[in-house]
């Protein structure tokens, strides 16, 4: 069984500040990370991806991954409260499926 | 618009009943998957199949059976042997190069056992 571990929280942060969320993850043949939001009792709706080590920014949201340690996080910048939502750490099983941490809940605080 | 269309959104099922949950996708997708989440459980793979007319079972697969007779459609039975049923269903489905491209994932269905 691939285990991939999300620390639960609940994450909470005054608005505009920074999150970091983070995310390990069992399997050295991983290729590929994505992240999810879901908003309470909605589905899983894609942030972004990363595949190579190092950092990937778009817009508010950067996503870090490193293999060695395979680590992955993301960082939510200017956090606003529409951000709160549980984020989803996804992890490719090469070819086949992806495997979900248990989710780590956000809120920002006005 | 393109997108994955899960049906009925809530659903409740009595003791021995098999209940049938929707999935049909107009993306073109080839690769259709059935998770079921629980609170404070991560989503957890049942089944997925790749190609129309065949799939494979994934984690948790007991208790439930599904279809593939068409490319746009991937119907999840609940059946009576599924001891603990009640959770939240979401389909999903991926282009080809899953690992590029990542899941779109229906609005879900919730199941409840009465």
């Amino acid at each position: 069984q691939k285990e991939v571990e999300q620390n639960s929280g609940p994450l909470s942060v005054p608005e505009g500040a920074i999150a970091s969320l983070n995310c390990t993850y069992s399997d050295r043949g991983s290729q590929s990370f994505f992240w999810y939001r879901q908003y309470s009792g909605k589905s899983p709706e894609l942030i972004m991806s990363i595949y190579s080590n190092g950092d990937k920014e778009d817009g508010r949201f950067t996503a870090q991954l490193n293999k060695a340690s395979q680590y992955v996080s993301l960082l939510i910048r200017d956090s606003q409260p529409s951000d709160s939502a549980t984020y989803l750490c996804a992890v490719n099983d090469p070819g086949n499926q992806f495997y979900f941490g248990t989710g780590t809940s956000l809120t920002v605080i006005p | 618009d393109g997108g994955i269309t899960q049906s009925p959104k809530y659903l409740f099922r009595k003791e021995g009943q098999n209940v049938t949950l929707s999935c049909e996708q107009n993306l073109n997708h080839d690769a259709m998957y059935w998770y079921r989440q629980d609170p404070g459980q991560g989503l957890r793979l049942i089944y997925y199949s790749q190609i129309v007319n065949d799939f494979q079972k994934g984690d948790i697969a007991e208790g439930y059976s599904v279809s593939r007779e068409k490319k746009e459609s991937f119907p999840l039975t609940v059946t009576s042997a599924q001891k603990n049923p009640t959770a939240f269903y979401l389909c999903a489905s991926s282009r080809y190069r899953l690992e590029y491209y990542g899941y779109t994932f229906g609005s879900g269905t919730r199941l409840t056992v009465v």
